[in-house]
């Protein structure tokens, strides 16, 4: 599976949009991203996944590059419960399991 | 309604005994993990049961043997315990249509080796 590339930490004002960013620039073609969070060691969530397009969900949007080699995570309303490690993780057709890198401390500022 | 469940929540032990943790999925999957996230918080896959077959298994001890009475159930038992175990561990489920699919998370067992 590619490896992905986060920012370690990044900070977000209640009610703004949070937008986490994540590089796969050795991607294939078959290969989705998925986003998942952590709130203080709780379980990880699913939060949404995506191949090409654009994607849109209950809990956020996933903006995917034409060229796939970065995609964003967007929280258009961010609150203090969305504060949590978000892990974007590149996973290949038939691939079962999720390979966790470091991820981005997000923090929903009051 | 708890989809993913674990027992126990946390355990604590001295090192050389043998335990047991269980992990149950109400949501029909017919895949199950088990992922350990250590004290620097890395995540990583450990193991993975299909229909009660084993199709993962990463480079983890032998002391730990994972067993699946039926699909629903997903239980880990480790022997001779060690310091170095001391973890939280995560179980999870999927549909396991052989597509990537969403993986459901239990709410984590923490594990302390004394």
């Amino acid at each position: 599976d590619a490896k992905t590339t986060q920012p370690p930490s990044m900070d977000c004002a209640e009610g703004r949009a949070a937008n986490l960013p994540c590089n796969h620039s050795t991607i294939s073609g078959n290969e989705y991203v998925y986003w998942y969070r952590q709130i203080h060691s709780q379980g990880p969530q699913y939060i949404i996944h995506g191949l090409k397009n654009n994607e849109t969900n209950e809990m956020a949007s996933l903006i995917i590059t034409e060229d796939r080699k970065s995609s964003t995570l967007i929280l258009p309303h961010a609150t203090l419960r969305d504060t949590a490690v978000y892990y974007c993780i590149v996973r290949g057709f038939g691939n079962e399991k999720l390979t966790f890198g470091t991820g981005t401390r997000l923090t929903i500022i009051p | 309604d708890t989809a993913v469940s674990q027992t126990p929540k946390y355990l604590v032990t001295q090192m050389g005994n043998d335990k047991s943790i269980k992990c149950e999925q109400n949501l029909g999957h017919d895949t199950m993990y088990w992922y350990k996230q250590d004290s620097k918080k890395f995540l990583k896959i450990m193991f993975s049961y299909n229909n009660k077959e084993l199709i993962i298994n990463e480079t983890v001890p032998n002391r730990f043997s994972p067993k699946s009475p039926d699909k629903a159930h997903l239980n880990l038992h480790i022997n001779s315990l060690e310091l170095g175990d001391s973890a939280v561990y995560f179980c999870a489920s999927s549909p396991g249509t052989g597509a990537p699919d969403t993986q459901y998370f239990g709410p984590g067992t923490r594990l302390t080796v004394l």
